[in-house]
């Protein structure tokens, strides 16, 4: 069984910059959620993708987009950094679409904003 | 909006002491209640999960208790150990899986 993987593990960017990261979900999961955690924070959802249909969305500005693939893949979109967009960015798959769902993380990637 | 409050922040026990980590939610219908370990730069980790209809779950040292009407559910660790040390953070769905802030654990030989 393959785990939920991201790319890339670090990246630095400056202020204006776009941004595009990349997750393969857990095999046999079709759903994707998005999550930053801010460094001592809890993770906070950002959107979650089913059967690439957007499935869901927290609390966040329209220049954070997501996509879903075929292969259930997907990949985070941010627009426009801001220096507060520094934080871990956690991708995490499920097996359904649902909210009672486990959710298994990847190992994240770190972005930094200078 | 909906959200889910975890206490306390931090905590502090001696090796072979128990620790528990209280969570609150405000969306009544929510039916699913995880809890995460999450080591220093790891991911975060699914330790054990309550759903609604039971009232507590035991796996080894770590059990978790749900209080539907009060609206809080926790998890207790028991004989801890080095280990253990993480950050845990609960979880509750309000819409999707929404987080508490994470409690920091520390267990001191």
């Amino acid at each position: 069984e393959t785990g939920v993987t991201q790319s890339p593990t670090h990246l630095i960017k400056t202020r204006g910059q776009q941004v595009t990261l990349r997750c393969s979900s857990q095999s046999g999961h079709n759903t994707v959620s998005w999550y930053q955690q801010a460094l001592g924070q809890g993770p906070q959802f950002i959107f979650q993708y089913y059967r690439e249909e957007e499935n869901g969305r927290g609390n966040f500005p329209p220049r954070f987009s997501g996509l879903q693939f075929p292969n259930y893949s997907s990949e985070l979109n941010v627009n426009a950094l801001e220096l507060d967009d520094s934080a871990l960015y956690l991708c995490a798959s499920s097996s359904s679409g649902l909210e009672n769902s486990p959710l298994h993380f990847g190992n994240g990637t770190r972005l930094t904003v200078t | 909006g909906e959200n889910v409050e975890q206490h306390p922040s931090t905590l502090s026990v001696q090796e072979g002491d128990s620790a528990v980590i209280k969570c609150t939610y405000s969306d009544s219908a929510s039916n699913y209640f995880p809890w995460y370990k999450q080591e220093l730069g790891k991911r975060p980790q699914l330790i054990i999960d309550i759903r609604s209809n039971v009232g507590e779950k035991k796996d080894q040292r770590i059990a978790v208790t749900l209080n539907k009407t009060a609206k809080h559910f926790s998890l207790h660790i028991t004989e801890t150990q080095p280990e253990d040390s993480a950050v845990y953070f609960c979880a509750a769905p309000t819409g999707k899986l929404i987080f508490g802030q994470g409690t920091t654990l520390q267990v001191k030989p």
